[in-house]
């Protein structure tokens, strides 16, 4: 059964930061991994998608990585802003040919001006 | 291209009752999934449709129940709730197999 970790569980730095988040899998087997955001009381914008035969994938000041064999993922943010202040969740699917995404439980960020 | 969306956005039910939520997935977008977040348990997978066909179900009881219609819109209906039934109810649509998802903005239920 596949189980996600997100350390930290809560992060807080000052603007301008750079910062790395984690996300740990416990099967390699997967198709996908997904990074989300989600700000508080809403649904989950979707960050960045990166295919299991991938090994980064960059969306302005996001970068993600992936190292399937580890069962490890890392998001880096640079530069920091208030406006990142959101709960990141790293989420996996399968290679099972469902849908289904199994979720961590997610990093709280709050950024400080 | 407009986003999922969900309603409604906020319910507030009675034990005992019974509540139906929908979605509409992206234009284009074949299969839809559903997921229960909660702050004890966190997000959950429901089931997933992808052609009027569930494909896959999560471990929630019978109670939870789900269909999609040919234009690929989605209802999930939720009998007899109960109070640990309360959570975000969240849809996702994607493509196809494998595609990248895309959440809406969640439905609020609150069960009294």
């Amino acid at each position: 059964k596949q189980e996600v970790t997100q350390i930290p569980a809560a992060l807080s730095v000052p603007e301008g930061e750079n910062l790395v988040l984690n996300c740990s899998f416990t099967d390699s087997a997967i198709y996908n991994l997904q990074w989300f955001r989600q700000d508080p009381g809403k649904g989950l914008t979707s960050l960045l998608l990166i295919q299991s035969s991938q090994r980064e994938q960059t969306s302005g000041r996001l970068n993600a990585s992936l190292d399937k064999s580890s069962g490890r993922s890392t998001l880096y943010i640079a530069a920091s802003q208030p406006g990142d202040s959101a709960t990141y969740l790293c989420a996996v699917k399968g290679n099972t040919g469902f849908q289904k995404l199994v979720f961590g439980t997610g990093t709280r960020l709050l950024v400080s001006p | 291209k407009a986003g999922v969306t969900q309603t409604p956005r906020y319910l507030i039910k009675t034990r005992g009752q019974q509540v139906t939520l929908s979605c509409s997935p992206i234009s284009g977008h074949r299969s839809v999934s559903w997921y229960q977040q909660t702050p004890g348990q966190g997000l959950q997978f429901l089931f997933e449709y992808f052609s009027e066909t569930q494909r896959n179900k999560g471990n929630f009881p019978g109670r939870f129940s789900g269909r999609q219609f040919s234009n690929s819109r989605s209802e999930m209906n939720v009998s007899t709730l109960e109070l640990g039934d309360s959570a975000l109810y969240l849809c996702a649509s994607s493509p196809g197999q494998g595609g990248e998802q895309y959440f809406g903005p969640g439905t609020r239920l609150t069960v009294t």
